[in-house]
């Protein structure tokens, strides 16, 4: 079935440095693509979307492409911050429901 | 902004008590959902809800039961609780997207129930 894989964590950056976070699917098909957010002791968080190939979502300074080659859809950030620490969610709608199907998450911490 | 209210942020329970988990959702949405949430293991979905009464499991149903009486309601019940089910527990919502399948519709969550069963 359909899937979502996501780079093992933590990643460990410091501030002003550049982050991408590897996220890939696996869809017969031609799923929605999300990034969550969840910052600590909170609920998960929408940080940006695409809905078809080659569209790019971005917010708050991230951004990730949605890459039907590759199947990708890699989050990035230009430069973080030590409040961008948090653990970060790719998924994708199922085909035959609204469900979501979420990566196991990675954690990134950002230190000054 | 759409807001998911859960019950209680915290809650210790007692080994075979029932536990009621209780989620509120202000945006008339039609679909949703409760998760747990394990180190390691990520998200896993319990139960969602498509519909007033209408429910359909997720892929850890067991020990678990759900109600949807009203639209905005959605209750998650631990019918005898067991020191497995100690978790974060988290409540979603979203919009139906019509059935036709891959919806673009996002889910918007509460900020969970972190739940020790002692």
């Amino acid at each position: 079935g359909d899937s979502v894989t996501q780079m093992e964590g933590p990643v460990t950056l410091s501030e002003e440095a550049f982050l991408t976070i590897n996220c890939t699917y696996t869809a017969t098909g031609y799923p929605s693509l999300f990034w969550y957010v969840q910052y600590p002791g909170e609920g998960l968080q929408l940080l940006l979307k695409a809905t078809k190939a080659d569209d790019k979502g971005s917010n708050k300074g991230f951004e990730a492409t949605y890459r039907k080659e590759t199947t990708s859809f890699h989050l990035e950030k230009g430069s973080v911050q030590v409040s961008d620490s948090a653990v970060y969610f790719c998924a994708l709608s199922d085909k035959n429901t609204d469900k979501l199907i979420f990566g196991t998450g990675t954690r990134l911490q950002v230190f000054p | 902004d759409v807001k998911v209210t859960q019950s209680s942020r915290y809650l210790v329970k007692r080994t075979g008590e029932k536990v009621f988990l209780e989620c509120v959702q202000d945006m008339d949405h039609e679909n949703m959902f409760w998760y747990r949430q394990d180190p390691g293991l990520g998200l896993r979905l319990i139960y969602f809800s498509y519909d007033v009464k209408m429910k359909e499991k997720g892929d850890i149903p067991e020990g678990y039961s759900v109600s949807r009486e009203k639209k905005e309601r959605f209750s998650l019940i631990l019918e005898s609780a067991s020191t497995n089910q100690t978790s974060m527990y988290l409540c979603a919502s979203s919009l139906w997207s019509g059935g036709a399948g891959y919806s673009n519709q996002p889910q918007h969550f509460g900020d969970g129930t972190r739940l020790s069963i002692l």
